[in-house]
């Protein structure tokens, strides 16, 4: 069966450090993987996702990146972060075509 | 512009009885639609999902419900039970082929023993 590894699962960072949350994907292979942040009392929003290794879109502009360096890893970076990063990060994949995605437990992000 | 609308924040159901769940869109090209259950500090777990081309798909006590002229979807629960007490998102995909999944804002649904 699949999994879903995303860590830590709560994170503490003051304003203009820097961030690498890390996803990571068992049991299937060149997944779509998805990155998300949901801000306090909003939907989920999409940030970036990926159909392979190196190809990353980007779905809102911000002082966020991702890279996908292996095929079942997704890792999302700041190198300088806002106070308006905080939120909850999800991470997810998914297969081909009409098939839901699986979401990670999720990182709480807190900037002081 | 939220293109998929939950416009129900909470909804409190007794246990035993059906908790229906409430979710509008606004873009006529989404073909792809899903419910998602959310508990606190975890991510969302994938419940039921219902393509453009049907008007219900049941699974269990799950039943998704697309009318496609009203640009609505709900999710019927029966019979509730405390365990589904969470907060459920719908969610849309676009064009056919898109990988992108635009999500309501999620209910609240409190199951009252």
């Amino acid at each position: 069966s699949q999994t879903i590894h995303q860590w830590p699962a709560t994170l503490v960072q003051p304003v203009g450090s820097p961030l690498s949350l890390e996803c990571t994907v068992e049991g299937t292979s060149n997944p779509n993987l998805y990155w998300y942040r949901q801000a306090a009392g909003r939907g989920l929003q999409l940030l970036f996702y990926s159909v392979g290794i190196g190809q990353i879109s980007s779905e809102v502009p911000q002082n966020l990146s991702a890279s996908r360096p292996q095929d079942r890893q997704f890792i999302l970076s700041s190198k300088k972060l806002l106070l308006s990063d905080s939120g909850f990060y999800l991470c997810a994949w998914s297969r081909q075509g009409e098939q839901p995605q699986h979401f990670g437990d999720g990182t709480r992000l807190s900037i002081l | 512009d939220q293109q998929v609308k939950q416009n129900s924040p909470s909804l409190s159901v007794q246990e035993g009885r059906i908790s229906i769940l409430n979710c509008d869109y606004t873009n006529s090209m989404f073909d792809y639609f899903l419910w998602y259950k959310k508990y606190p500090a975890e991510g969302p777990t994938f419940l039921i999902s219902i393509s453009s081309i049907k008007d219900k798909n049941e699974d269990g006590r799950f039943t998704v419900f697309l009318n496609k002229s009203a640009k609505h979807l709900s999710l019927h629960i029966v019979p509730s039970q405390p365990g589904d007490s969470a907060v459920y998102f719908c969610a849309a995909r676009g064009t056919s082929g898109t990988y992108k999944y635009i999500f309501g804002t999620g209910t609240r649904l409190k199951v009252l023993a």
